[in-house]
């Protein structure tokens, strides 16, 4: 089965600066690599998404980039700010082409990110 | 995006008993849904995949009789903790798949406090 990896555990910046979260994946059909940000007591809420078709894509401040070919993802957040702090997930799935997989997550193990004032 | 309402927040049942969680897509049809259970400071664990007009398939080592699933239509999947012992205090999170794509929305949660 899918196996997905993500570094740092935590991750500490200030206010201003940019963070960057990395996932790697082993499946290499797996071709829909969401991002979620969970906070406290919270259910995880989507924030960007990408497919395999694509190998970047950006939103405001969010950025994700996919390499299909190294089988690693990375979450970039620009001019981060206080309320960015929460714990981060990359997940990794197939679509419907992949049978009995479709819509079945894999996390990866979280990233806390902590935006000091 | 899309919403998917999860129904109590949080509960706290005696041991013994059994406590039904509800999820709903409240403004799209899902034909899936899924279950995840979600340890203090621990990534999401997935229990079962909850299909319309079927039943659940459950991931090794979650056991299916304590853990009852009902998708009863294409808004609405239960989860049913049943004879509920400590063990089970947790936060359970659900989610569904939008459209023929497989986005990902995911519920608020809940807490089940078992004392």
């Amino acid at each position: 089965g899918e196996n997905v990896e993500q570094h740092p555990s935590t991750l500490s910046v200030q206010e201003g600066d940019s963070a960057v979260i990395k996932c790697t994946y082993s499946d290499s059909a797996s071709n829909y690599f969401p991002w979620y940000k969970q906070e406290l007591g919270k259910g995880p809420q989507l924030i960007i998404d990408i497919r395999s078709n694509v190998g970047e894509k950006k939103d405001q401040r969010i950025a994700v980039t996919l390499n299909k070919t190294a089988k690693h993802f990375s979450l970039h957040i620009t001019e981060t700010q206080p309320e960015d702090s929460a714990v981060y997930f990359c997940a990794a799935s197939r679509d419907r082409a992949g049978g009995t997989s479709y819509g079945k997550l894999t996390f990866g193990q979280g990233t806390i990110l902590t935006v000091h004032p | 995006g899309a919403v998917v309402s999860q129904h109590p927040s949080w509960v706290i049942c005696k041991s013994g008993t059994s406590v039904k969680i509800e999820c709903r897509s409240l403004d799209f049809q899902a034909t899936t849904m899924f279950w995840y259970r979600q340890f203090p400071k621990q990534s999401l664990m997935l229990m079962a995949t909850s299909n319309e007009g079927s039943k659940a398939t459950y991931e090794q080592g979650v056991e299916k009789d304590k853990f009852l699933i009902n998708h009863a239509s294409l808004t609405l999947s239960t989860l049913t903790v049943t004879s509920a012992h400590p063990e089970d205090s947790s936060f359970y999170i659900c989610s569904a798949a939008l459209g023929t794509g497989n986005t990902i929305y995911f519920g608020e949660g809940s807490w089940l406090t078992v004392v």
